[in-house]
């Protein structure tokens, strides 16, 4: 199995800060990766896929992805009250699909 | 965006089958991948596996020989059968689907199930 690795495990930051989150994969895994938003009791969101392209369905653009390979980011360009909230990678390259274990973001 | 509904009793006793059914709007069940995902308390996601709207599936090898998925299509509905579970299988299950098979476009908000005597 593909591993999938975030850091940091959590981050504490300002509403208007500028936040970058980091996944790494165990093996080259070209751009298939997703960045998904999770938040206590509600369903699960999926921002970007293909490593850079952004949801066509209200993800807002200060989100954004990059990467190739093995290492990717989600940048969060000026941090928002409503993106408090947990974020996972997802590979696609393989079978079984893996995530990592996730990055917090919490209020400073 | 597609709104997905679990379903399913949130206790089930050690060795029995967890079973859970998710609920699509009618008009989006045809041409998707449907998947379950499941984080356990404290713990990262994990894909379970999926089924095309044909009843085709692909299943994380870790959970192969417990796992059973299906699909009505006359419901607009897919469900997991889990047998033998654990404590270990004690999770907030999900339900997902795409377009493809490679991310989950659309999921439903989760339900905690609880595995204990």
């Amino acid at each position: 199995d593909i591993q999938m690795t975030q850091s940091p495990s959590s981050v504490s930051a300002s509403v208007g800060d500028r936040v970058t989150l980091t996944c790494r994969a165990s093996q080259n895994i070209g751009n298939w990766l997703a960045w998904y938003q999770l938040k206590p009791g509600k369903a699960p969101r999926l921002l970007i896929y293909s490593a850079s392209t952004l949801l066509n369905s209200g993800v807002p653009s200060r989100f954004s992805g990059s990467g190739f390979g093995t290492d990717f980011t989600l940048t969060i360009s000026s941090l928002q009250p409503e993106d408090f909230a947990t974020y996972f990678c997802q590979q696609a390259k393989s079978f079984p699909r893996t995530f990592g274990q996730g990055t917090r973001v919490e209020i400073k | 965006q597609v709104q997905l509904q679990e379903s399913g009793p949130g206790l089930v006793k050690p060795s029995e089958t967890l079973s859970l059914t998710c609920s699509v709007p009618e008009a989006s069940f045809s041409g998707y991948y449907w998947s379950w995902i499941r984080q356990p308390p404290g713990r990262s996601l994990e894909w379970i596996g999926y089924i095309y709207y044909t009843g085709s599936t692909s299943y994380n090898p870790s959970l192969k020989s417990r796992v059973a998925m299906s699909v009505d299509t006359s419901k607009s509905q897919f469900s997991l059968a889990l047998n033998s579970v654990t404590a270990a299988d004690t999770a907030v299950y999900y339900c997902a689907g795409a377009p493809n098979e490679n991310f989950f476009d659309f999921w439903g908000q989760g339900t905690l199930v609880t595995v204990s005597s």
